[in-house]
């Protein structure tokens, strides 16, 4: 059964900082990843999907990789903002269906 | 904008009540999916539709139904409702392929007293 854990939970910085967000999982055999936003009260928004045969990808500020081996992503936020604050999401889609797993989310705090 | 639209965006219903929410799929999106979000949780699955048939579901009891119509719209029944049931409920719709992104709606925040 695949498990998605995000670390940490919550994040606080001030505004410039490049930072990291982090999505374990515990099986390996996925078909994608993806990486959403969402703002306080609102539905998701996707920022990245990385297929299982991808390293990485990219999208102005963000770059996200996925390593399958060790059950690991990363979401790369560079030059942080305030309108960047938000939760962000990590979710595995497995079994070639579109049931997405999702992790609790990390909720990010960007301060002028 | 996904083009993604759920309604109502909210409502208070009473324990043992039904409720029916909606959802209408992006242009040329023919997959639908729902999850349930409790407070402070990631989304967790509840079904998918695909040319109007179930076509995978998760953990939840048979009072959650759903329906798919011809034009891809769909439909999220719940009946029985319980104190638990109290959540973000959202809506994403893709085209069939698990290689494609899957866009959510604004959701339907659900409240039973």
């Amino acid at each position: 059964k695949q498990e998605v854990t995000q670390i940490p939970a919550a994040l606080s910085v001030p505004e410039g900082e490049n930072l990291v967000l982090n999505c374990s999982f515990t099986d390996s055999a996925i078909y994608n990843l993806q990486w959403f936003r969402q703002d306080p009260g609102k539905g998701l928004t996707s920022l990245l999907l990385i297929q299982s045969s991808q390293r990485e990808q990219t999208s102005g500020r963000l770059n996200a990789s996925l390593d399958k081996s060790s059950g690991r992503s990363t979401l790369y936020i560079a030059a942080s903002q305030p309108g960047d604050s938000a939760t962000y999401l990590c979710a595995t889609s497995t079994s070639g269906t579109y049931k997405y797993i999702f992790g609790t989310g990390t909720r990010l705090k960007v301060l002028a | 904008e996904t083009g993604v639209t759920q309604s109502p965006t909210h409502l208070i219903k009473t324990r043992g009540q039904q409720v029916t929410l909606r959802c209408s799929s992006q242009s040329g999106h023919n997959t639908v999916s729902w999850y349930q979000q409790a407070l402070g949780q990631g989304p967790q699955f509840i079904f998918q539709y695909y040319r109007e048939e179930e076509n995978g579901r998760g953990n939840f009891p048979p009072r959650f139904s759903g329906l798919q119509f011809p034009n891809y719209s769909s439909e999220l029944n719940v009946n029985a409702l319980e104190l638990d049931d109290s959540a973000l409920y959202l809506c994403a719709s893709s085209t069939a392929g698990f290689r494609n992104t899957i866009y959510f709606g604004e959701g339907s925040w659900l409240t039973v007293v």
